[in-house]
């Protein structure tokens, strides 16, 4: 089975700093990448996605996320926070054909007016 | 509108008593699925189901039992032999074939006490 690795789970910013999280995946076929939002009290959304094409991708709120398929990776960037992007942010992956999602663990990220 | 909701939105139990989490979508999608979110630990796939009266186990479907006898519902059963029941469940779906994201219930906070 695929799985899915965040680090830093704990990260701590002020305003106007620049935020990347990092997303790594151990799957060697081809796969669709997620970056999912949790706001406090909110349900999971979806910031952004990618499937095939352009590996730079945009989201909503003014974050992208660049895969890097010899890498293994799907980073999620932010040039400059604000205090709403206080949220946990999770990277999930599924086999392209299998819907089933992997998650990582997450990263609650706090960002200090 | 379409979507997933999930009821209740707080659940408390007494040990030892099963319990039952609902799922209903009208999104009619094909795909269906239960994952643990514990603090730390991200999202934990429990079940899931991609066609009616079929579903798989997740990564911790111990103590845990599903049914799918309708497209829009994927009722969860929380049983007296999941030793760490208390946690917020999330139901989720999506479409069985194609490159398609993943939709979230506000999730559902069971206690046991």
């Amino acid at each position: 089975a695929q799985s899915v690795s965040q680090h830093n789970h704990h990260v701590i910013l002020s305003e106007a700093a620049s935020l990347e999280l990092g997303c790594n995946y151990s799957y060697g076929g081809t796969v669709n990448l997620f970056w999912y939002v949790q706001y406090p009290g909110q349900h999971l959304q979806l910031l952004l996605k990618y499937f095939s094409g352009d590996p730079l991708v945009k989201g909503i709120k003014g974050f992208e996320a660049e895969f890097i398929k010899s890498k293994f990776s799907f980073n999620l960037r932010k040039p400059s926070v604000q205090w709403s992007d206080t949220a946990e942010y999770f990277c999930a992956v599924t086999p392209y054909g299998n819907n089933r999602l992997a998650f990582g663990k997450g990263n609650q990220v706090v960002v200090i007016p | 509108d379409g979507g997933i909701t999930q009821s209740p939105k707080y659940l408390f139990r007494k040990e030892g008593q099963n319990v039952t989490l609902s799922c209903e979508q009208n999104l009619n999608h094909d795909a269906m699925y239960w994952y643990r979110q514990d603090p730390g630990q991200g999202l934990r796939l429990i079940y899931y189901s991609q066609i009616v009266n079929d579903f798989q186990k997740g990564d911790i479907a111990e103590g845990y039992s599903v049914s799918r006898e309708k497209k829009e519902s994927f009722p969860l059963t929380v049983t007296s032999a999941q030793k760490n029941p208390t946690a917020f469940y999330l139901c989720a779906c999506n479409s069985a074939i194609g490159n398609t994201e993943a939709f979230f219930g506000q999730g559902t906070r069971l206690t046991v006490v």
